[in-house]
């Protein structure tokens, strides 16, 4: 079955760049899912930051908008993430997901998610 | 951008009880882009409930959705041990996703 893995680094520095990507592994990436990211600070609740299509194509949360820029490699069933002028805020655990957008719309699949830290 | 209140922040309930969980939209969402999520520490979110009122593959009988324009529901009839966690629910429109705030559910 289709699953997605995150990876990348585990800690940038302040006002640095971070950097994730997603693999989708056992289906490809060209479908007619769109592909997010979410992430959960510490003690906080789930936020959505953006998401792709294969084609390239993005929306972006309003509040991270000026900071996030999202890719696909379709020769590498992967899609990533940069997050730009990240600060100690940003710390936060990071996930994939895969959008169903079909008769009803929701996340259908997600990724184990991976803890980013910011510090110096 | 709409945003998505939930209530209770905690529930503290003993295994057997029924769970009632609120989800409060700031406008009008429709019932095909109303989702709820189940997350557990150190594990991926799941959906359980889609379409404000359809359990997801593999959901027990006991979790069920209700609701409609700003005002949703989720209920766990009788709460067995694996179903205490967070719950969120979510919304899409105008080609932003926003999730409440979540509410934790404890064993009392």
């Amino acid at each position: 079955q289709v699953q997605l893995q995150e990876s990348g680094p585990g800690l940038v520095k302040p006002s640095g760049t971070l950097s994730l990507t997603c693999t989708v592994s056992g289906g490809s990436i060209t479908t007619t899912n769109w592909w997010s990211w979410v992430r959960q600070s510490p003690g906080k609740g789930l936020e959505w930051i953006g998401d792709v299509y294969y084609t390239g194509t993005t929306n972006y949360s309003p509040s991270l908008k000026s900071r996030v820029t999202m890719s696909v490699d379709t020769s590498k069933n992967q899609f990533s993430l940069m997050l730009a002028s990240v600060t100690a805020a940003d710390t936060a655990f990071y996930y994939c997901a895969r959008d169903s957008m079909d008769s009803y719309w929701y996340f259908d699949l997600w990724g184990r998610g991976t803890l980013v830290s910011v510090s110096s | 951008e709409i945003v998505l209140t939930q209530s209770p922040g905690t529930l503290s309930l003993s295994p057997g009880e029924r769970a009632t969980l609120s989800c409060r939209a700031s406008q009008s969402v429709s019932n095909r882009y109303l989702a709820w999520y189940q997350h557990k520490p150190g594990q991926a979110p799941r959906v359980v409930i889609y379409g404000a009122s359809s359990r997801a593959a593999g959901i027990p009988d006991r979790f069920s959705g209700s609701g409609s324009g700003t005002d949703f529901t989720l209920t766990i009839s009788r709460l067995e041990p694996e179903d205490f966690a967070v719950y969120f629910c979510q919304q899409y429109s105008s080609s932003v996703w926003t999730f409440g705030q979540g509410t934790k559910v404890e064993i009392k």
